[in-house]
């Protein structure tokens, strides 16, 4: 079955850009949208944006302007990109396999999360 | 922004008794083309990542026991667990993704009493 793994630094200067990236396995990443969620500790859960190959990607009016999601089939790999970020971008990052809105719009399939720290 | 408020933050219930969960919406999330409701509901366990439980606000998702059910429409939404298990201790999430900002509820705890 479908399984995502997220990889990138647990430690990011503030200002600086966080970068992950989320590896799918046991399955292709064409024909599914692509999303990325983050849970700040003591907070909800929050999701950053999604995207599917073939359209632009959708994101969270709170964090656009500062966030890039893209998607690179030849690798089977999407990847999130934040700049300029706070300790309030600290949180622990999640990607997830989403379906589409007219299909069911749920996200079926989860990463285990990584823990992202913005600290100097 | 659509904003989704759960109610309660929390609840103790005793094992094979039933858990309720209420979740409303600041505006109707019910797509008047297909006549969806574009409300999911998820299990977030400690250590773990969110489970997908109900998306449509009541189509159970595969695999998930059918103690669960999802019900409501327009701005009102509820999680019943029928018979609660130990297993089902977790926070459990409202989800919305009607309109881009695609927001989540804040949670609600269920524990055994």
């Amino acid at each position: 079955q479908v399984q995502l793994q997220e990889s990138g630094p647990g430690l990011v200067k503030p200002s600086e850009t966080l970068s992950l990236t989320c590896t799918v396995s046991g399955g292709s990443i064409s024909n599914y949208y692509w999303s990325w969620i983050r849970h700040p500790p003591g907070k909800g859960l929050e999701l950053i944006g999604y995207k599917i190959y073939s359209e632009s990607a959708k994101y969270n009016p709170t964090l656009r302007g500062r966030v890039t999601i893209s998607v690179d089939p030849s690798k089977n790999q999407f990847s999130l990109n934040l700049n300029s970020v706070t300790a309030a971008d600290t949180a622990v990052y999640y990607c997830a396999r989403k379906i589409s809105d007219y299909i069911g719009g749920g996200m079926d399939v989860w990463g285990q999360g990584t823990t992202v720290t913005v600290s100097s | 922004d659509i904003v989704l408020t759960q109610s309660p933050d929390s609840l103790a219930v005793s094992l094979g008794e039933r858990a309720t969960i209420n979740c409303k919406s600041s505006q109707s999330v019910l797509y008047s083309s297909n006549n969806k409701n574009y409300l999911a509901w998820y299990q977030q366990k400690p250590g773990q990542p969110p489970k997908l439980l109900i998306y449509w606000a009541s189509t159970r998702e595969s695999g998930v026991p059918d103690r669960f059910s999802g019900s409501g429409s327009g701005t009102d939404f509820t999680l019943t667990i029928s018979s609660l298990q130990a297993e089902d201790v977790a926070v459990y999430y409202c989800h919305h993704y009607f309109v881009n900002s695609k927001t989540f509820g804040q949670g609600t705890k269920v524990e055994i009493k």
